[in-house]
């Protein structure tokens, strides 16, 4: 079973902060790292389908980074909005022939404060 | 509109009795995923199939079966045979994940076995 891990598990940030979070997997036979967006009550919503080492992808206040060589990819939200608060999850997905599946991480849940 | 349905949204059942779970997407995705998530974990994959009456096992497919009988559908069946049964089931589907498509998401099923 493949090893993606998320940190932190969970943060709190004020209103109008920015903040940022890490998803690790693993380096070798990569091909996708995928970022999801998970509100309470609904079902998660993609984000992010980054390939390329170097990868830089954006969307409004969101944006994410991607280092395949290391093996690690960053989600930034800039001035952090109540609507933010969700639970983010990378998903890894491996180059081995045959292979559509993704392995997800546990998530970050983030909770914008007001 | 385009989406997956699943159904129930809450089932409660007594423990040795096998219960089914609904999947159906009308996105015309090739592939269709099962997904459990129990608190503090990921999204754990049990099954997945892309393609019409073929399937495999996930990372955690012990007392679970399903089938793939039509390209629309994907039910997951939870087994007396699975020892904690109670948990977040998720159904997703996509298309190629190679092409760099993104997973799409059902609301979820929420089973407790009592």
């Amino acid at each position: 079973i493949l090893n993606v891990e998320q940190s932190p598990q969970s943060l709190h940030v004020q209103e109008g902060d920015s903040t940022n979070f890490t998803c690790s997997f693993p380096s070798s036979n990569f091909y996708a790292l995928h970022w999801y967006r998970w509100e309470t009550a609904k079902s998660p919503e993609a984000l992010f389908v980054m390939t390329l080492n170097g990868d830089e992808k954006k969307k409004g206040r969101i944006s994410a980074t991607l280092n395949t060589k290391e093996g690690y990819s960053y989600l930034y939200i800039k001035g952090s909005q109540p609507e933010d608060s969700a639970t983010y999850l990378c998903a890894f997905k491996g180059s081995n022939f045959g292979n559509e599946k993704l392995t997800f991480g546990t998530g970050t849940r983030l909770t914008i404060i007001p | 509109d385009g989406g997956i349905t699943q159904s129930p949204k809450y089932l409660f059942r007594k423990e040795g009795q096998n219960v089914t779970l609904s999947c159906e997407q009308n996105l015309n995705h090739d592939a269709m995923y099962w997904y459990r998530q129990d608190p503090g974990q990921g999204l754990r994959l049990i099954y997945y199939s892309q393609i019409v009456n073929d399937f495999q096992k996930g990372d955690i497919a012990e007392g679970y079966s399903v089938s793939r009988e039509k390209k629309e559908s994907f039910p997951l069946t939870v087994t007396s045979a699975q020892k904690n049964p109670t948990a977040f089931y998720l159904c997703a589907s996509s298309n190629s994940l190679t092409s760099g498509n993104t997973i799409y998401f059902g609301e979820g099923s929420w089973l407790t076995v009592v």
